[in-house]
């Protein structure tokens, strides 16, 4: 089993530019998770899906998009990237929503220049 | 959504005891504490949860007063591998089908040798 997997595990983009984070796990988890973590913050909510074809909005949604069209991938998309995404992006899953363990990925960590 | 609060940082010297405290005094009656940890730049793993009961596994014990308003986590014989940021976390409201955890700012356990 690997678990989550993040790809890239890092990127350097320019403003405006768009680009695809992909998550991928591997234990067929019905709920998946996109946080994001500035400097010395926790891990903040951008958008969760609770099975296959759905996504919904976390605490921070606003310049991202996602997409759940196979079970095991939830893509995270920047549009028109902008310096304040800059970030680390942590990918997480868990079988069900009443599940108390979240398995995380390694991180794809962002730089918007 | 119930809101933690733990201290900024804390030391601990190797082989000894760490006691993490939490403070959870607006988590509802049937709503879990969980606990995670982060070691430098990895994806959170988690660590524990407890409903109202004392909990223990193989990684720590977790203590919840009576009252459910708060709680500590303890590492019975820390090493110098610990040294992480450990966050308390509630669920978000309403999360018992989405599984949505709020991640704050944590504890950042320095282990001392």
């Amino acid at each position: 089993n690997a678990g989550v997997t993040q790809t890239p595990k890092f990127r350097v983009l320019k403003t405006g530019q768009s680009m695809t984070l992909l998550c991928a796990q591997d234990m067929n988890h019905e709920y998946m998770y996109w946080y994001r973590q500035d400097p010395g913050m926790g891990l903040r909510l951008i958008h969760y899906s609770v099975g296959e074809g759905t996504t919904a909005k976390g605490e921070v949604p606003d310049g991202y998009n996602v997409s759940r069209l196979k079970k095991q991938n939830f893509l995270l998309g920047l549009e028109s990237a902008a310096p304040s995404q800059t970030s680390v992006y942590f990918c997480a899953s868990t079988l069900r929503g009443y599940s108390y363990e979240q398995y995380f990925g390694p991180g794809t960590r962002l730089t918007v220049t | 959504d119930a809101k933690t609060t733990q201290p900024t940082s804390m030391d601990c010297a190797e082989g000894r005891a760490a006691n993490l405290p939490c403070n959870h005094s607006t988590i509802s009656g049937n709503e879990y504490v969980y606990w995670y940890r982060q070691i430098h730049s990895q994806g959170p793993q988690y660590i524990i949860h407890g409903l109202k009961n004392n909990e223990t596994n193989e990684m720590a014990s977790l203590i919840i007063t009576e009252d459910r308003k708060s709680s500590t986590l303890i590492l019975p014989h820390a090493t110098l591998r610990d040294t992480a940021v450990y966050y308390c976390i509630a669920p978000a409201k309403g999360s018992s089908n989405t599984g949505k955890l709020i991640f704050g700012q944590g504890t950042t356990l320095q282990v001392k040798p």
